[in-house]
This record gives C-alpha cells, sequence and structure tokens, in this order.
C-alpha cells in the first residue's frame, strides 16, 4: 500500500535552516510528481512546492520562493524539503502529497504530517 | 494569484443534504479536486477533476463545477462527514501553483 512518512520536524529559531523528508513506499516513486503542503495552526490548507516526476521542474508558492528547495533522491524513494532563513509564519505541520496526475490531479496520497515551529 | 472563496462554515442536520460552494474566476475551466480533514488526520480526498469519486468514498459524495462556482454536494449527510473541507485547483497561467481555499467547516446538528 502507498505510504508517506515525513520526519525532520522540530522546533528552530528564526533565521535558521530544517531540512524535511519524506519517505515513499508502495508505488513508482520515479512516475510521480510529488508536493509539501503545509497548514499552520488553526488555518487552513497551504500549497508549498511541487517537483515533476523526473525533477525537471519545481514550482514554488510565492511565500517560500528563494528560501525553500524541494528536491528527491530516485535511489532512496525520499522527497525532502530544505528550508533556509524561516519565519514565525513558517510555523505549521507539513505533509507531503503524491500527485496523482503531474500539475492537473489531486493529490491522492498523503503523509501524516511533521510540525515545524520556528520560534526564539 | 488565483483566489478561491469558501464559506467559512455550513451546518446541516443529519440526512439532509450539505452543499460546499467553492468560488474562483471561471473556475468552471479548471479541474477542481476536493478534501475532507477531520481533526488531527491529514487530509483525503473525497472528489476529484469535478465530480470523479475515489474507491472508498461514499456515493453519497458528489460533485459539479461551472462557470464561476464549484459545489462539493453531501447527500445524507451522517455524522461522521463533520469535518473541514477544502477545494483545490492548480493555477497554470504563468507557472504551476496549486490552490486551496479557505475551507468550510461542515457542521451536523
Amino acid at each position: 500500500q502507498v505510504q508517506l512518512v515525513e520526519s525532520g520536524g522540530g522546533v528552530v529559531q528564526p533565521g535558521r535552516s530544517l531540512r524535511l523528508s519524506c519517505a515513499a513506499s508502495g508505488f513508482t516513486f520515479s512516475t510521480y510528481a510529488m508536493d509539501w503542503v503545509r497548514q499552520a495552526p488553526g488555518k487552513g490548507l497551504e500549497w508549498v512546492a511541487v517537483m515533476s516526476y523526473d525533477g525537471s521542474n519545481k514550482y514554488y508558492a510565492d511565500p517560500v520562493k528563494g528560501r525553500f528547495t524541494i528536491s528527491r533522491d530516485t535511489s532512496k524513494n525520499t522527497l525532502y524539503l530544505q528550508m533556509n532563513s524561516l519565519r514565525p509564519e513558517d510555523t505549521a505541520v507539513y505533509y507531503c502529497a503524491r500527485g496523482s496526475d503531474g500539475y492537473q490531479g489531486a493529490f491522492d496520497y498523503w503523509g501524516q504530517g511533521t510540525l515545524v515551529t520556528v520560534s526564539s | 494569484s488565483y483566489v478561491l472563496a469558501q464559506p467559512p462554515s455550513e451546518s446541516v442536520a443529519p440526512g439532509k443534504t450539505a452543499r460546499i460552494t467553492c468560488g474562483g474566476n471561471k473556475i468552471g475551466g479548471k479541474s477542481v479536486h476536493w478534501y475532507q480533514q477531520k481533526p488531527g488526520q491529514a487530509p483525503v480526498v473525497v472528489i476529484y477533476y469535478d465530480s470523479e469519486r475515489p474507491s472508498g468514498i461514499p456515493e453519497r459524495f458528489s460533485g459539479s463545477n461551472s462557470g464561476n462556482t464549484a459545489t462539493l454536494t453531501i447527500s445524507g449527510v451522517e455524522a461522521g462527514d463533520e469535518a473541514d473541507y477544502y477545494c483545490q485547483v492548480w493555477d497554470t497561467r504563468s507557472d504551476h501553483r496549486g490552490v486551496f481555499g479557505g475551507g468550510t467547516k461542515l457542521t451536523v446538528l
């Protein structure tokens, strides 16, 4: 069965960096676009970034562009989110999600999320 | 940037029909996906491509999309349907960006 397991969250000071990981299993990782979606405490869902199935294309939401980098390691079936220059407003549960159909389809599988808290 | 508008809350009695709207400029020309999220859980897709239902999602869930409004309809609402519901589209006008509506809290009375 499809499984997505995030890790790497924690408490970090403003301005510092953190790298999230998402271990994928149960499907052919190299054939799906993968996304990061976040949810601030008590707030709605916010799309963060997407990476194409082959890693050739990456797109970001405006609030994270230039600070966050999405990447993937097909040999490890793992998706990453490198987060630099973190701000308090980046505090959220970060989910990785599988794109069912490139840039048009729904997110058909989600991980359980990992909490990132940016605070001094 | 493309904006999706959802009512913050809707209430419905058990057994009745709930309709949750998602407004956006010419949203009828886009594909809309709907997610259900219960407290402490990850979202689950309940409708994709406007009106398609994933396996395991009850037939009570249906969707439509036309003009400037997409609608998620839940017939014969049950207590277990109480959750937050989000609509989502892809904005591909300049690059590729996911867009979520603000979410609607469905309360079953």
